[in-house]
């Protein structure tokens, strides 16, 4: 599966947008950007998935380039609860036996 | 929808025991189950694809006598940490997906093993 690079950690002020990149330069036509998150202590979380349209559902935003090799996660309104650790994640199809790999994430910290 | 649960949540043991870890699909059916062990500070690492009523796979680098995996049914996953000492000492989380197309995949809590 191809790798991805994400900055180690940011922060983001309470109430505001938390921007998250991802790059995945070398990802496959096949391959899907997954993104993650665990809170501490906690197993990981699914938070949304997109082959290359732009999906959006209750969590967050999934932004992916035209040319598929970054993408963004968008938390419009970031709270206390979601910091966290962030992965960014690109495989193929579970039928294809596509797994997930995880990378070092971002740390993500919401400041009050 | 899609829970997945672990069993127990943490546990202690003492050097040269074994442990079980348990992991259910609570709501769902998963023909797949997934194990991972973290390290404090460290990102996950996948250990082993669990296959409903066939041998797991394992990754390269983890031994497979130590780490015992059985899937005995289609909401069942366990994970059996064979003569445990402190260097196994980690958390242990799995994870499922949903048979019938579901391409997403769902963790369970995690178990928190310490071999004293």
């Amino acid at each position: 599966d191809a790798k991805t690079t994400q900055p180690p950690s940011m922060d983001c002020a309470e109430g505001r947008a938390a921007n998250l990149p991802c790059n995945h330069s070398t990802i496959s036509g096949n391959e899907y950007v997954y993104w993650y998150r665990q809170i501490h202590s906690q197993g990981p979380q699914y938070i949304i998935h997109g082959l290359k349209n732009n999906e959006t559902n209750e969590m967050a935003s999934l932004i992916i380039t035209e040319d598929r090799k970054s993408s963004t996660l968008i938390l419009p309104h970031a709270t206390l609860r979601d910091t966290a650790v962030y992965y960014c994640i690109v495989r193929v199809a579970h039928n294809q036996g596509g797994k997930l790999i995880f990378g070092q994430g971002t740390e993500l910290s919401v400041k009050p | 929808g899609a829970v997945v649960s672990q069993h127990p949540s943490r546990v202690i043991c003492k050097s040269g025991t074994s442990v079980k870890i348990e992991c259910r699909s609570l709501d769902f059916q998963a023909t797949t189950m997934f194990w991972y062990r973290q390290f404090p500070k460290k990102s996950l690492m996948l250990m082993a694809t669990s296959n409903e009523g066939s041998k797991a796979t394992y990754e390269q680098g983890v031994e497979k006598d130590k780490f015992l995996i059985n899937h005995a049914s289609l909401t069942l996953s366990t994970l059996t940490v064979t003569s445990a000492h402190p260097e196994d000492s980690s958390f242990y989380i799995c994870s499922a997906f949903p048979s019938g197309g579901s391409d997403t995949q769902y963790f369970g809590p995690g178990t928190r093993l310490t071999v004293l």
